[in-house]
């Protein structure tokens, strides 16, 4: 089975400049998850949805930062206009409401510079 | 106080060493719990799930006290392939969002 598919792996970009990092889940899931990982920082959660609907919204850092759902098998998330501090691994996940222990499964991230 | 705290380490030991990770939680409420392991430069990727009974899997074992509010995981016989960071990870109920520790990082040395 494929898991969560994240693309691109790697993006490297100037300041000012939009970025759309791109998620689709693992089909069947219902929720799904955008997180930013930073050495200082750890793991954070930006926002995330369950059957398409955002419910969580307040770990977005600021207005430059949107997400959007608009089907059960994609999601995207989009930095305008991107900055120096945004450096770091964006990470999508997913899981079902079915599941028992709400286990989450990860993309394999994509890694994001901005110079 | 954060939700979920971990030692950050570095833990080094050597091959073949037993070695034990804690977490504390600070939501009583909390409902289920996990181990993930994340390797350099990968995603988190879930490693055991946490019972109240305490379970084990292979050389891993992993225990909960609610009463204290505090989790640990046991590594036995060490392997170098264990070398990760391990994150603590607890679930509030219902559809929310897994809250993640910041990891413990395990060197294992030949």
């Amino acid at each position: 089975d494929a898991g969560v598919i994240q693309s691109p792996r790697h993006e490297v970009t100037e300041m000012g400049q939009e970025v759309t990092l791109r998620c689709k889940p693992i089909s069947g899931h219902n929720s799904l998850f955008w997180y930013r990982q930073t050495m200082m920082r750890g793991l954070e959660l930006l926002i995330y949805f369950n059957n398409n609907v955002p419910i969580d919204d307040s770990g977005m850092p600021e207005d430059r930062f949107s997400a959007k759902m608009p089907n059960a098998s994609f999601s995207t998330l989009k930095i305008q206009p991107s900055e120096p501090r945004d450096s770091a691994v964006y990470f999508c996940a997913s899981s079902s409401l079915a599941g028992g222990q709400n286990e989450q499964y990860f993309g394999p991230g994509t890694r994001l510079t901005v110079t | 106080r954060k939700e979920v705290e971990q030692d950050p380490g570095p833990f080094n030991v050597p091959e073949g060493a037993t070695v034990a990770f804690n977490c504390t939680y600070s939501n009583s409420a909390s409902q289920s719990f996990f181990w993930y392991r994340q390797d350099c430069r990968k995603e988190p990727k879930l490693l055991m799930s946490v019972y109240s009974s305490g379970n084990e899997d292979g050389r891993f074992t992993a225990q909960l006290n609610r009463a204290s509010q505090y989790i640990s995981l046991l590594i036995r016989d060490s392997k170098l392939s264990d070398s990760a960071t391990y994150l603590c990870v607890v679930n509030n109920g219902g559809n929310t969002p897994l809250v993640f520790g910041k990891g413990t990082r395990l060197s294992v040395i030949a």
